[in-house]
């Protein structure tokens, strides 16, 4: 069975801080995504990955960054946290080949940043 | 003006009952259409994906790609109280391209 966890369900932060979300995934997929939901903007692609240490900037990249120093793992980290960066975080993972845009998601973390 | 339109409902319909729904998009150059379903608390999973203009079939779903008019549909026959949820359409412009996803429609289906 696929599987993309991320390291946290449920975060609260403060305005300034730096914050790290984890997503691990066990099906040995090439690429790798981070979005951001948002009520009624749907999913927008904040960073990805198609290798290790390899990153791209997605539509809204602002205020984010990203590490991918194993293939199974993508952090995205929020250097300095905002009230604007409060919102649902999922990761997703897919192979490369003919399979690429079947993307798998994680469960999510809600952020809340105060 | 969005890339793509979806109307976020909620989309109420008693059991059995089909539900439609469907997302525009203003470019021209989505060709990979996907139909995403999330319920609360969880993840994004996929439901369905199609090529360029055409229908596809998969039990009670179907999808619908109308490239002329930039206008996709997923229909859900017989619908149950397990399809309550919130309904994302994607598309891309060539395979392996990032996606660009609707605002989602949430349905809720009664019993």
């Amino acid at each position: 069975d696929v599987k993309v966890t991320q390291s946290s369900r449920y975060l609260v932060k403060r305005t300034g801080e730096k914050v790290f979300l984890e997503c691990v995934q066990d099906m040995d997929h090439e690429n790798m995504f981070w979005y951001r939901q948002d009520p009624g903007l749907g999913l927008r692609l904040i960073y990805f990955s198609y290798d290790v240490k390899m990153k791209e900037k997605g539509d809204i990249p602002e205020g984010y960054s990203v590490s991918r120093e194993k293939k199974e793992r993508f952090s995205l980290i929020l250097e300095s946290a905002s009230t604007n960066q409060t919102s649902m975080y999922l990761c997703a993972s897919s192979a490369a080949g003919p399979l690429r845009d079947t993307q798998y998601f994680g469960p999510g973390t809600r952020l809340t940043v105060l | 003006q969005k890339e793509v339109e979806q109307d976020p409902g909620p989309l109420s319909v008693p059991e059995g009952a089909i539900v439609s729904l469907n997302c525009t998009y203003s470019n021209s150059a989505f060709q990979y259409f996907m139909w995403y379903r999330q319920y609360s608390r969880k993840g994004p999973e996929l439901l369905m994906y199609t090529y360029s203009s055409g229908n596809k079939e998969d039990g009670r779903f179907t999808a619908q790609v109308d490239k002329s008019s930039k206008y996709i549909s997923l229909f859900i026959r017989d619908s149950q109280p397990s399809d309550s949820a919130t309904y994302l359409c994607a598309m891309s412009a060539a395979a392996g391209n990032k996606l660009t996803f609707g605002g989602g429609t949430r349905v809720l289906v009664k019993p």
